[in-house]
C-alpha cells in the first residue's frame, strides 16, 4: 500500500537554529499539504502545493517558515530560526486533487525545540 | 473562530456496542467531510468520507451521517472494538473557488476508548 513518506520522525533542537523536513507523497498524488499539530488539537494546514505551486500560504509564518516543492513531488518545510512555540507535530498529506478527494497523511515529524 | 466542532474531548464503550462520535461545523461552504483516526506518535489515518450531496456512506463497520440542515455529522461505529481505541478527527472542506479551495478544517479531537 502506498504511504506518504516524512523524515526525521523526531527532531530536537535549539532555539534559533534551522530545521527542515522532508515528505514524499504518493506516487501520481499532485496535491500536497504540511500541517501543523500541537497535542489537544486538530491539525492546522501551513501550506498547500499544487505541483509545484503554492495553492494557500496564508497561514504559514513566512518571516520564519519556507516551504518548496520545486519539482513538483517531494517537498521540504523549513523553519529559521526556530522557537519554543514551534514545538508541535509536523505532518505531511497528499491527495489525487484538490478538493473532493481525501488526503492521506505521513507518519509526522515531532519537532522539539529547547 | 472554531469553525469545526467536537464537543466531546472523550468516548468511552464496551466491546460490542455502538460507538456515536459527533461533530458540527458552522462554515455553509463546507461540502465534503472527512474522518481520521489517529494513534499516538502517528499521522492521521483516513476512514471514511461523504459528499454534501449525500447523507449517508457506509464502510464495513463505519457509517458516516450527514445532516446539513443542523451542520452536524456523526461516525457510528459498529461493533465497537479494542482496535477502535484512538484519537477521531472529522474534517471539512469547502466547495470549488477561492483559495480555501480543498483546505481541510480539523476538529479538535475525540479520544474513544473501546474497553474489552
Amino acid at each position: 500500500e502506498a504511504e506518504v513518506a516524512q523524515s526525521p520522525r523526531y527532531k530536537i533542537t535549539e532555539k534559533s537554529q534551522a530545521v527542515a523536513f522532508w515528505c514524499d507523497p504518493i506516487s501520481g498524488h499532485a496535491t500536497l499539504y504540511w500541517y501543523r499539530q500541537i497535542l489537544g488539537q486538530g491539525p492546522e494546514l501551513l501550506v498547500q502545493f499544487q505541483d509545484e505551486s503554492v495553492v494557500d500560504d496564508s497561514q504559514l509564518p513566512k518571516d520564519r517558515f519556507s516551504a518548496e516543492r520545486l519539482k513538483g513531488v517531494d517537498s521540504t518545510l523549513k523553519i529559521q530560526p526556530a522557537e519554543l512555540g514551534d514545538s508541535a507535530m509536523y505532518l505531511c498529506a497528499s491527495s489525487l486533487g484538490l478538493a473532493g478527494k481525501a488526503q492521506y497523511f505521513g507518519p509526522g515529524t515531532r519537532l522539539t525545540v529547547l | 473562530d472554531q469553525q469545526v466542532k467536537q464537543n466531546s474531548p472523550s468516548l468511552s464503550v464496551q466491546e460490542g456496542r455502538i460507538s456515536i462520535l459527533n461533530c458540527d461545523y458552522t462554515n455553509s461552504m463546507f461540502d465534503y467531510f472527512l474522518w481520521y483516526k489517529k494513534y499516538p506518535a502517528e499521522g492521521p489515518t483516513f476512514l471514511i468520507s461523504i459528499s454534501s450531496i449525500k447523507d449517508k456512506n457506509e464502510d464495513g463497520r463505519f457509517t458516516v451521517f450527514l445532516n446539513k440542515s443542523a451542520k452536524h455529522l456523526s461516525l457510528h461505529i459498529v461493533p465497537s472494538q479494542p482496535g477502535d481505541s484512538a484519537v477521531y478527527f472529522c474534517a471539512a472542506s469547502p466547495n470549488a473557488g477561492g483559495t480555501s479551495y480543498g483546505k481541510l478544517t480539523f476538529g479538535q479531537g475525540t479520544i474513544l476508548t473501546v474497553h474489552p
